[in-house]
């Protein structure tokens, strides 16, 4: 199994790009997550899902879109990207409702110029 | 979820037990305790849950008080590749979501 995977490693972007940031795992689970790090600050969930074609907004959703077509797929969208969104992206997937663990990407990091 | 307080930093010798405290005093009754650690820029790894009894793995040992205020993850030998920034969280899985703070950076010392 490969796990959680992301797509790309890495990117920069310059203001007002898009781009979209994939994110898959082969371990069947239903609940995928979108965070991001920045120096300092830890990781704050950006969306997360907790189903095929179920998304929801966590703590700092501003300027992102996700969505999740498929259940092995979660997919994190910049429209227009802002030197503020210059940071490490990690996608995490979990099994179950309830406690389980999450399971990380390497993490896409992101440069916005 | 219950908000968590670690140290910023702490050093250890190699070969030594690692104790990392952690408190979460407001945390609630279904509220699992969690730690996961992240290797340099890596993404974060599972360590260890537990809720109210203390726990054990291959990796390390979770004790927890008695009231559920404040836990300990302990790795009984540290080595030099057990350098990480430690996160300790608790949460009530039904919400879906995890909220990492700053963690604790453990610096293992030859």
């Amino acid at each position: 199994n490969a796990g959680v995977t992301q797509t790309p490693k890495f990117r920069v972007l310059k203001t007002g790009q898009s781009m979209t940031l994939l994110c898959a795992q082969d371990m069947n689970h239903e609940y995928m997550y979108w965070y991001r790090q920045d120096p300092g600050m830890g990781l704050r969930l950006i969306h997360y899902s907790v189903g095929e074609g179920t998304t929801a907004k966590g703590e700092v959703p501003d300027g992102y879109n996700v969505s999740r077509l498929k259940k092995q797929n979660f997919l994190l969208g910049l429209e227009s990207a802002a030197p503020s969104q210059t940071s490490v992206y990690f996608c995490a997937s979990s099994l179950r409702q309830g406690a389980d663990e999450q399971y990380f990407g390497p993490g896409t990091r992101l440069t916005v110029t | 979820d219950a908000k968590t307080t670690q140290p910023p930093s702490m050093d250890c010798a190699e070969g030594r037990a690692a104790n990392l405290p952690c408190n979460h005093s407001t945390i609630s009754g279904n509220e699992y305790v969690y730690w996961y650690r992240q290797i340099h820029s890596q993404g974060p790894q599972y360590i260890i849950h537990g809720l109210k009894n203390n726990e054990t793995n291959e990796m390390a040992s979770l004790i927890i008080t008695e009231d559920r205020k404040s836990s300990t993850l302990i790795l009984p030998h540290a080595t030099l590749r057990d350098t990480a920034v430690y996160y300790c969280i608790a949460f009530f899985g039904g919400y879906q979501k995890v909220t990492f703070g700053t963690g604790t950076k453990l610096q293992v010392i030859p």
